[in-house]
């Protein structure tokens, strides 16, 4: 069975700073995973994904996630963060891209501050 | 891309009753998820819904409690029935991008209040 952990539920950070949101997942297969944002009142929306290659995978609005086999990590960074990246962020893995079967994390709260 | 629209945004229901939401997606898409999102905790996928065959429930979600209808390739419906308190969660629907790179779309959700 699939598992994906997030262990921090909320990060303050100020605004210009770097920000990492931890990821780790446990599975038996090859995995796809994925990193999405959900703005407050809003659906949730896809920042990046890996599936294969690289293991530096780059997203929208400056932010970049490393594909770790060894450690199950797929970490969520971002050099400087500003206000409006104030959102909940989740983590997902699914083991074929082509099922649409996701397992979510739990979700970590980033708090951008001024 | 995909632009799914849900009705109602948001509902307070009373203990008991039953409720439906609906999911409008601007394209055909063959498969159309719904998620439940309880306070405070992450996604889980309640059922898979595809045009003309059965919702496939996932495990602890039964079709007498969350019934789904999929009449075609661009709608379907979720309901909710004999509501509890317990059922209060925001719930979504969802959509594959057609081309199995795994990308979901997500709709902006529907936040239902049990009282």
């Amino acid at each position: 069975a699939q598992s994906v952990t997030q262990l921090d539920s909320q990060v303050p950070v100020f605004e210009e700073a770097p920000v990492e949101l931890r990821c780790n997942y446990s599975s038996s297969v090859s995995v796809y995973l994925f990193w999405y944002v959900q703005y407050p009142n809003q659906g949730l929306q896809l920042l990046l994904k890996y599936l294969s290659g690289s293991t530096l995978v780059k997203g929208i609005n400056g932010f970049e996630a490393e594909f770790n086999k060894s450690q199950t990590s797929f970490h969520l960074r971002k050099p400087s963060v500003h206000i409006s990246d104030t959102a909940e962020y989740f983590c997902a893995v699914s083991d074929f891209a082509g099922t649409y079967k996701y397992i979510f994390g739990t979700g970590t709260r980033l708090k951008v501050l001024a | 891309s995909a632009v799914i629209s849900q009705k109602p945004s948001r509902d307070i229901c009373q203990r008991g009753t039953s409720l439906t939401i609906q999911c409008q997606v601007d394209s055909q898409v063959t498969m159309m998820f719904w998620y439940r999102q309880q306070p405070g905790q992450s996604l889980t996928l309640i059922a898979t819904a595809n045009q003309g065959s059965e919702a496939t429930y996932e495990s602890g979600f039964v079709i007498d409690k969350f019934p789904i209808s999929r009449p075609n390739l661009t709608f379907s419906t979720l309901t909710v029935s004999n509501m509890s308190p317990e059922d209060s969660s925001i719930y979504l629907c969802s959509v594959g991008d057609g081309a199995n790179t795994g990308e979901l779309f997500f709709g902006e959700g529907s936040r239902l209040t049990v009282l």
